[in-house]
């Protein structure tokens, strides 16, 4: 059974570097894609993007100015970092695997991480 | 960008069917995936295509698609089903997923 975890800092001042690290157990990275989503209290989710094994990103048009994905393969984990954050990027974080085929969807999901962006 | 409209919300007594739409255009052509999503949790995956369920998801969950819209169906309805519901698909012509807003489901 794969799980994933997310973990960073509990707390973000504005316009400072959001990052969160998801680790992988019960699985490898490799050969799959690996996607963040986020989802403000109250409201519905957004996908920030999703990074391969080997590194390759696509990131969700509204954030690409900001987003950053990596994969560390001797981790087994992958990372997010959101740039110049704003009171707007508060939200719980989910990392997620990514499946493919005709389509991409996400069938192992972490628990959800709350990032507050407050001074 | 590609857009997912879903109704905010729908009530459905114990034992009845609810049906949760989804709109967008020409969604005929893509694939529709469908998720759960408990209060304080994470999603779960529900329906991971045009009719594949993941194995601990009853039978009572299914898929269907006509014309512009996407539909999800739970038959029988239980308490245990009081939920938030999206749907997802990628968009080929950016190479993007999208959500739709989701659909409150609460059960009389």
């Amino acid at each position: 059974q794969v799980q994933l975890q997310e973990s960073g800092p509990g707390l973000v001042k504005p316009s400072e570097t959001l990052s969160l690290t998801c680790s992988v157990s019960g699985g490898s990275l490799s050969n799959y894609y690996w996607s963040w989503i986020r989802q403000p209290a109250g409201k519905g989710l957004e996908w920030i993007g999703r990074v391969f094994s080997s590194g390759r990103t696509t990131y969700n048009p509204s954030l690409k100015s900001r987003v950053t994905l990596s994969v560390d393969m001797s981790k087994n984990q992958f990372s997010l970092k959101l740039t110049s954050v704003s009171a707007a990027d508060t939200a719980v974080y989910y990392c997620a695997r990514t499946r493919t085929g005709y389509s991409y969807y996400f069938d192992y999901w972490g628990q959800g991480t709350l990032v507050p962006v407050s001074s | 960008s590609y857009v997912l409209t879903q109704a905010p919300s729908m009530s459905v007594a114990p034992g009845q069917t609810a049906r949760f739409t989804c709109g967008g255009d020409n969604i005929g052509r893509k694939i529709v995936h469908w998720y759960q999503q408990m209060p304080g949790q994470a999603p779960v995956l529900v329906v991971d295509g045009e009719n594949d369920r993941p194995s601990e998801i009853p039978e009572r969950f299914s898929p269907s698609k006509s014309g512009n819209t996407a539909t999800l169906t739970i038959t029988r309805v239980e308490a245990g089903d009081e939920a938030d519901y999206y749907c997802q698909v990628w968009d080929s012509s950016t190479d993007h997923v999208v959500f739709g807003g989701g659909t409150k489901l609460t059960v009389l």
